[in-house]
């Protein structure tokens, strides 16, 4: 258990739809990232919120957003979804003295 | 951050050491070397980082040679439970300011009996 929890965990969502996934960062940690991970792929990096800000952004389209909350939880919403992103999106929490300690994930499923 | 390069797949009998290899040829001087790993469904799990000194806590040990173009993490007494996909990562920065992660395919660690 590393304290990250994300929901839901399974969701099933159909093209042109939008989905919003929600993480829930460890105790005294101020940076969330967000990774898609294909099937048989390594985490893609998405991108990264630093007290409410958006810090650092990976190669993924303005469909996917974000929202960090002042008790740095965070939200990824994705627009017009397509086929392609099925995946397992990760969330990983992390403080300036600790490394990155990740959630269980969300399985979306886009049909 | 530069690009690390690992074998797709290793076998190791449980109770044996387990050696996983990385290359990273165009590391710079300020860039760690990163380990994570990735039991089935679950999300990714920190197991170690070093510089250039090796490195060794609870779960593994960390060689990086001297030229700091390889490393090898080793899992001294491999069990049932450490089969993953083992992920090798370079990137700049300690800690929190290395959240950032770029992980390849990895290596699928297979333990057995």
């Amino acid at each position: 258990e590393t304290g990250v929890t994300q929901s839901p965990t399974h969701l099933i969502k159909t093209r042109g739809q939008q989905v919003t996934l929600r993480c829930s960062s460890q105790s005294g940690h101020n940076t969330v990232s967000w990774y898609q991970q294909a099937l048989g792929q390594g985490p893609q990096f998405i991108f990264q919120y630093y007290r409410e800000e958006e810090n650092g952004r990976g190669n993924f389209p303005p469909r996917f957003s974000g929202l960090q909350f002042p008790n740095y939880s965070s939200e990824l919403n994705v627009n017009a979804l397509e086929l392609d992103d099925s995946a397992l999106y990760l969330c990983a929490s992390s403080s300036r003295v600790s490394e990155a300690f990740f959630g269980q994930g969300t399985r979306l499923t886009v049909v | 951050d530069a690009k690390t390069t690992q074998p797709p797949s290793m076998d190791c009998a449980e109770g044996r050491a387990a050696n996983l290899p990385c290359n990273h040829s165009t590391i710079s001087g300020n860039e760690y070397v990163y380990w994570y790993r990735q039991i089935h469904s679950q999300g990714p799990q920190y197991i170690i980082h070093g510089l250039k000194n090796n490195e060794t806590n609870e779960m593994a040990s960390l060689i990086i040679t001297e030229d700091r173009k390889s490393s090898t993490l080793i899992l001294p007494h491999a069990t049932l439970r450490d089969t993953a996909v083992y992920y090798c990562i370079s990137l700049l920065g300690n800690t929190g300011t290395a959240s950032k992660l770029t992980f390849g395919t990895g290596t699928r660690l297979q333990v057995t009996l």
